[in-house]
């Protein structure tokens, strides 16, 4: 079994509507992370969580809200899905205690469509 | 702050070939640099990564990097491409005051022709 799950891998929705992307972990990672990958852009950070009560903004969070349920839970929310939100978002895991060192362990990715 | 550059979107070899991707970084603290693979469809997997204890980093699949603190550098190499090698790489930076975070950059597309 994978060991970072994402939820729906693929989603199309339509301008407007409210939608939530899970990601589930297994590896025991405190720290928890959502990103969209655009082509020619890379990965940009959306939301980042330390722990179970610490949630932070990445660079690109406006449009966006994140949930973490449990320390191996973290959602995101696009309240009011726009077409420039449409990409392939991916969440990622690490374990703290190395000071930047921590290799990151990506999902398969969701990728949505907006309509 | 910190920042990576990496220089090429499209790399194309010949099977056999050398792989050369270019990444430069920028950062005002001693970095740690890392580079993810992507195969079509799936998630980013760690390549190797830089951690101040040797310059020369050896990766899996064959990929080494070197990491050039003269030259803001850390290009990451293979010395024969193999058709399996045909992915998105990316370059990655963070360092001990982002504790964790890591910025990406824009990533290279490797093409292996047979």
């Amino acid at each position: 079994d994978a060991d970072v799950t994402q939820t729906p891998r693929n989603r199309i929705t339509k301008t407007g509507k409210r939608i939530m992307l899970e990601c589930s972990q297994t590896k025991g990672h405190d720290r928890m992370y959502w990103y969209r990958q655009d082509p020619g852009l890379g990965l940009r950070l959306i939301y980042y969580s330390f722990d179970v009560k610490d949630i932070n903004k990445g660079e690109i969070s406006d449009g966006y809200s994140v949930s973490r349920q449990a320390q191996a839970k973290f959602s995101l929310s696009l309240e009011s899905a726009i077409p420039n939100q449409t990409a392939l978002y991916f969440c990622a895991t690490s374990d703290s205690g190395t000071g930047g060192l921590e290799t990151q362990y990506f999902g398969p990715g969701t990728r949505l469509l907006v309509l | 702050a910190q920042s990576v550059t990496q220089l090429g979107s499209h790399v194309s070899v010949s099977e056999g070939a050398l792989v050369l991707l270019r990444c430069n970084y920028s950062s005002s603290v001693p970095p740690y640099l890392f580079w993810y693979v992507q195969y079509p469809n799936q998630g980013l997997q760690l390549l190797l990564k830089y951690t101040s204890a040797a310059t020369l980093v050896k990766g899996i699949n064959g990929f080494e990097a070197e990491f050039k603190k003269s030259e803001t550098s850390f290009h990451l190499t293979k010395p024969s491409a193999h058709m399996s090698d045909a992915a998105e790489y990316f370059c990655a930076v963070s360092d001990r005051t982002n504790a964790g975070k890591s910025t990406f950059g824009d990533g290279t597309t490797l093409t292996v022709k047979p």
